[in-house]
């Protein structure tokens, strides 16, 4: 199985400011087709999870352009230019490569 | 707008059966893979399942393979997951999800499944 490993596990910022968020997967997630197969969400309190980015560095529909996604070989960043309160929840990345797919451990970001 | 509506969450013994089912709004329902994915509250995400469009090709975590059973019925627009054998270590949340990974990725709100005696 693929492992994803994030860092940090929390992370407090104050409005305003940048934030960055890591993931690193234990092999490539770079598809033959080209595709990498990364994906961010974010779980704010109470909902379901949500996609943010999707095959590495692009912005899902709604999505805020406060929001990018990276990715240097295996490992990968989610970048807030500007944080908002209603940022607040446990952001998550996911490998859609192969079966399983998996999740890193969340990060929780906090206002 | 797209609406996933999980149910038969519920609480059940251990060894017991749970059949969740996922009632998908509008016509796409069969353009898209669909996935179910757990997460016992305050902990993080574990992927169960997934099945293709037409319900040829399923694939299963090994912690569920040979006790859950994916489908789907693209008449009737609902994704389904037959629960067998359930553990303790089965109760969480379960989502339904369509198109995971990709750029119509969507969650249901969930259902909670509980396995205790």
């Amino acid at each position: 199985d693929i492992v994803m490993t994030q860092s940090p596990l929390s992370l407090a910022v104050s409005p305003g400011e940048p934030a960055s968020i890591s993931c690193r997967s234990s092999q490539g997630l770079l598809h033959s087709n080209g595709d990498t197969w990364l994906d961010w969400y974010v779980q704010k309190p109470g909902q379901p999870p949500q996609v943010l980015i999707y095959l590495g560095s692009n912005r899902a529909s709604g999505v805020p352009d406060r929001f990018s996604g990276s990715e240097s070989g295996t490992d990968f960043t989610l970048k807030i230019s500007r944080v908002e309160a209603d940022d607040v929840g446990v952001y998550y990345c996911m490998q859609g490569l192969q079966t399983p797919y998996t999740f890193g451990q969340g990060t929780k970001l906090e206002i | 707008e797209v609406q996933l509506v999980e149910s038969g969450g519920g609480q059940v013994q251990p060894g017991g059966s749970l059949r969740l089912s996922c009632a998908a709004s509008g016509s796409t329902f069969r353009r898209y893979w669909m996935h179910w994915v757990r997460q016992v509250p305050g902990k993080g995400l574990v992927w169960v399942s997934r099945m293709n469009l037409d319900g040829s090709v399923t694939d299963y975590a090994d912690s569920v393979k040979g006790r859950f059973t994916i489908s789907r019925d693209n008449a009737k627009n609902t994704l389904y997951l037959q629960m067998n054998s359930l553990r303790a270590e089965d109760t969480a949340l379960y989502f339904c999800i369509r198109d995971l990974s990709g750029k119509d990725d969507y969650w249901g709100q969930g259902t909670l499944v509980t396995v205790s005696s």
